[in-house]
C-alpha cells in the first residue's frame, strides 16, 4: 500500500492556460474521488467514479472543469481557461468499500496546490 | 456546499487538556467520519460512526452521534502537541449516494 499519490504537488500557471492533475489511487480502491480546498474552508466535493464510470459531479464544477478514469485506475483533472478564482489545493482521494459497500473511509493524496496569475 | 458546520471554528488549549469539537449536519446519513489535516497536507482517516451506533472510541478519540439532532462530537483526551491540527467532520448521504461532504473544519492548536 503505497498510498494516494498526486502529480505535480505545486502547480503555477497564467490565467487562461488549461492544465492537468494526475491522481493515481491505492490499487484495487474502486472508488475515487476529487475534491477542492481553499484556504481555511473544508474540502469541497467536485465528482467521484466508482471504476471507470463517473456517477456524480458537482454542480459547482463548470463546463471547464473535466475529470477522467479511463482503465478504472489513475485518474486525471483538467482544467480549460484557468481563472484566478481556481487557485485552490485539489485533492484526490480513493477507497475500497469491502464487504460493507457503505461505510469506508476516504484515503487521501497529498494535493496539487494550484496557483494561477 | 458544506453538509457539516464544525464548532468552534477555531480552539486553542493547553498540552494535557481534552479538546471537544461538534459538527452539526443536515441531512440523513449512513455514516459520520473524522479527519485530521496538518498544515499543506491531506487528510487522513480517524474515525467512522455509523448511524446506528450512539458512541465509539479509538485510542485517546471520542466520537458520539445524535442522529436526532444531526450532530456529533469528537473529543481528543490528554492533547499534545502533535495534535496540533484542522479537524473536518464528513457524511455521506442515506439517499445512496457514496460522495461525502466534509465541514467547515475546527483549527486545534495544542500548546506545550
Amino acid at each position: 500500500d503505497t498510498g494516494v499519490s498526486q502529480d505535480p504537488r505545486h502547480k503555477i500557471t497564467k490565467r487562461g492556460q488549461n492544465v492537468t492533475f494526475r491522481c493515481d489511487p491505492i490499487s484495487e480502491h474502486n472508488r475515487l474521488y476529487w475534491y477542492r480546498q481553499t484556504l481555511g474552508q473544508g474540502p469541497e466535493f467536485l465528482t467521484y467514479f466508482q471504476n471507470e464510470a463517473q456517477l456524480e459531479k458537482s454542480r459547482l464544477l463548470s463546463d471547464r472543469f473535466s475529470a477522467e478514469r479511463p482503465k478504472g485506475s489513475f485518474s486525471t483533472l483538467e482544467i480549460q481557461r484557468t481563472e484566478q478564482g481556481d487557485s485552490a489545493m485539489y485533492l484526490c482521494a480513493s477507497s475500497h468499500p469491502g464487504d460493507r459497500e457503505l461505510n469506508s473511509p476516504l484515503h487521501f493524496g497529498n494535493g496539487t496546490r494550484l496557483t494561477v496569475t | 456546499s458544506q453538509q457539516g458546520e464544525e464548532d468552534p471554528q477555531a480552539l486553542s488549549i493547553q498540552e494535557g487538556e481534552n479538546a471537544t469539537m461538534n459538527c452539526s449536519y443536515k441531512t440523513s446519513i449512513n455514516n459520520l467520519q473524522w479527519y485530521r489535516q496538518n498544515s499543506g497536507r491531506g487528510l487522513v482517516h480517524l474515525i467512522l460512526i455509523r448511524s446506528n451506533e450512539r458512541e465509539k472510541h479509538s485510542g485517546r478519540l471520542r466520537v458520539t452521534l445524535d442522529t436526532s439532532k444531526k450532530s456529533s462530537s469528537l473529543l481528543i483526551t490528554a492533547s499534545r502537541a502533535a495534535d496540533t491540527a484542522s479537524y473536518f467532520c464528513a457524511t455521506d448521504s442515506a439517499s445512496g449516494t457514496y460522495k461525502y461532504i466534509f465541514g467547515t473544519g475546527t483549527r486545534l492548536k495544542v500548546l506545550a
